[in-house]
């Protein structure tokens, strides 16, 4: 009954690969995101969505597509893989934009 | 560029004592304002949060005391204990960027038995 869960949990790819991410929310929510977080611990907002709709999306290479096929879903895709892409990726979902944001147990990408 | 400068980076305590983490921010337009903890391997979780109607909040062992005039905000552990070893993240938001949630860059806390 995990309430933000995500796929995989440890990612290792070689440079020049294409890599997707699952994440999935069984709280009802209809705010998702996607934040990175490097090796410093520094946390960063890279998109949100708020019922399928693209609310936040930071300066991120584009690289970087995030899809959501449904409320409960929201997806990353990363094409061409870099060094450094190479950090702990949480999703994370709230009921709303002003709201408690539930994180999930991140996913570790190793690009080498 | 980080809109919410956190300190220190990381700080040692006995346990029992006081852990304090200082947070400090420039955009007046903040106005929620929460500190979340990280367990190694997991993900971040909310604390305890606070808006700048009010300049102190206390849940249990946790307090956030908030300064407006100072544009300061700071999480008291009182009584720590070794299950608080952990990373804290201060973090703020405002409603002219869609509530997009800016993070320090975290304090990590080791709380000594």
């Amino acid at each position: 009954d995990t309430a933000v869960s995500q796929t995989p949990k440890y990612l290792v790819t070689q440079m020049g690969n294409d890599k997707s991410i699952k994440c999935e929310q069984n709280l009802g929510h209809d705010t998702m995101y996607w934040y990175k977080q490097d090796s410093k611990k520094f946390l960063k907002i890279m998109f949100s969505y708020n019922n399928k709709e693209l609310i936040i999306n930071e300066t991120v290479p584009n690289r970087f597509s995030p899809k959501s096929p449904d409320k409960a879903h929201l997806n990353l895709h990363i094409n061409s893989l870099e060094l450094g892409d190479s950090a702990v990726y949480f999703c994370a979902s709230s009921q709303d934009l002003i709201k408690k944001q539930y994180f999930g147990p991140g996913t570790r990408l190793t690009v080498t | 560029q980080q809109q919410v400068k956190q300190s220190p980076q990381s700080l040692i305590v006995q346990k029992g004592g006081i852990s304090i983490i200082n947070c400090a921010y420039e955009n007046t337009a903040f106005d929620y304002f929460p500190w979340y903890q990280q367990f190694p391997g997991k993900g971040p979780a909310l604390l305890i949060a606070i808006r700048p109607d009010v300049s102190e909040k206390k849940e249990g062992r946790f307090t956030i005391s908030f300064n407006k005039s100072a544009k300061q905000f700071s999480l008291h552990i009182m009584d720590s204990q070794p299950g608080d070893s952990a990373t804290y993240f201060c973090a703020a938001s405002s409603p002219s960027n869609d509530y997009k949630l800016s993070f320090g860059a975290g304090t990590t806390v080791t709380v000594r038995a």
